[in-house]
């Protein structure tokens, strides 16, 4: 079965530190990839997207992602991070066969002021 | 603007009870999802629909059905809800294919059932 690994499951990091959260998935076709975030109190909503073409993708708030298929890795980056970075992240994979999304566990960051 | 509209943010119910959760949104978009969101355990598909009265079972079906009778409404019904069931249910929808295939959430029900 198709399924999405997020390494990290809580994650506490200073305001200005570096950020990588890690995602693989299983599937071998192909997928369109996503972060989400979810604020506490908010709804879930789209980080950033993968579907084609070059596999470093920017997104919001100055987040980026690499896709590397030889490794089937979606790796979430921030160069610095802030304290309204506080969240939950979660990697997504869409499987084009199946017509469903999947997602991770999710990842809690916590920015310490 | 994407809009998913969750009929209610917080519900309480009884064990037993048969319980409705309804979700609609404004896209026109084909593909709709039920999520259940547990701390730890991450988004859990429940069902999904990629038309009108189509219907298939995600990874955890088991004590959840769904209707879709018209493209833009959703919804989910636990026949009969057990405290097991006490979760954060998510809505979403999209389009289908190949790109343009991100999800957009409601706000969530919060449902605990006593």
């Amino acid at each position: 079965a198709q399924s999405v690994s997020q390494h990290n499951h809580h994650v506490i990091l200073s305001e200005a530190a570096s950020l990588e959260l890690g995602c693989n998935y299983s599937y071998g076709g192909t997928v369109n990839l996503f972060w989400y975030v979810q604020y506490p109190g908010q709804h879930l909503q789209l980080l950033l997207k993968y579907f084609s073409g070059d596999p470093l993708v920017k997104g919001i708030k100055g987040f980026e992602a690499e896709f590397i298929k030889s490794k089937f890795s979606f790796n979430l980056r921030k160069p610095s991070v802030q304290w309204s970075d506080t969240a939950e992240y979660f990697c997504a994979v869409y499987v084009n066969r199946d017509d469903k999304i999947i997602f991770g566990k999710g990842t809690r960051l916590h920015i310490l002021p | 603007d994407v809009k998913v509209t969750q009929s209610s943010r917080y519900l309480v119910k009884r064990t037993g009870e048969k319980v409705f959760l309804e979700c609609v949104q404004d896209m026109d978009h084909e593909n709709m999802f039920w999520y259940r969101q547990d701390p730890g355990l991450g988004l859990r598909l429940i069902y999904f629909s990629y038309d009108v009265k189509m219907k298939e079972k995600g990874d955890i079906p088991e004590g959840y059905s769904v209707s879709r009778e018209k493209k833009e409404r959703f919804s989910l019904i636990l026949e009969s809800a057990s405290t097991n069931q006490t979760s954060m249910y998510l809505c979403a929808s999209s389009w289908p294919g190949q790109g343009y295939t991100e999800a957009f959430f409601g706000q969530g029900t919060r449902l605990t059932v006593v």
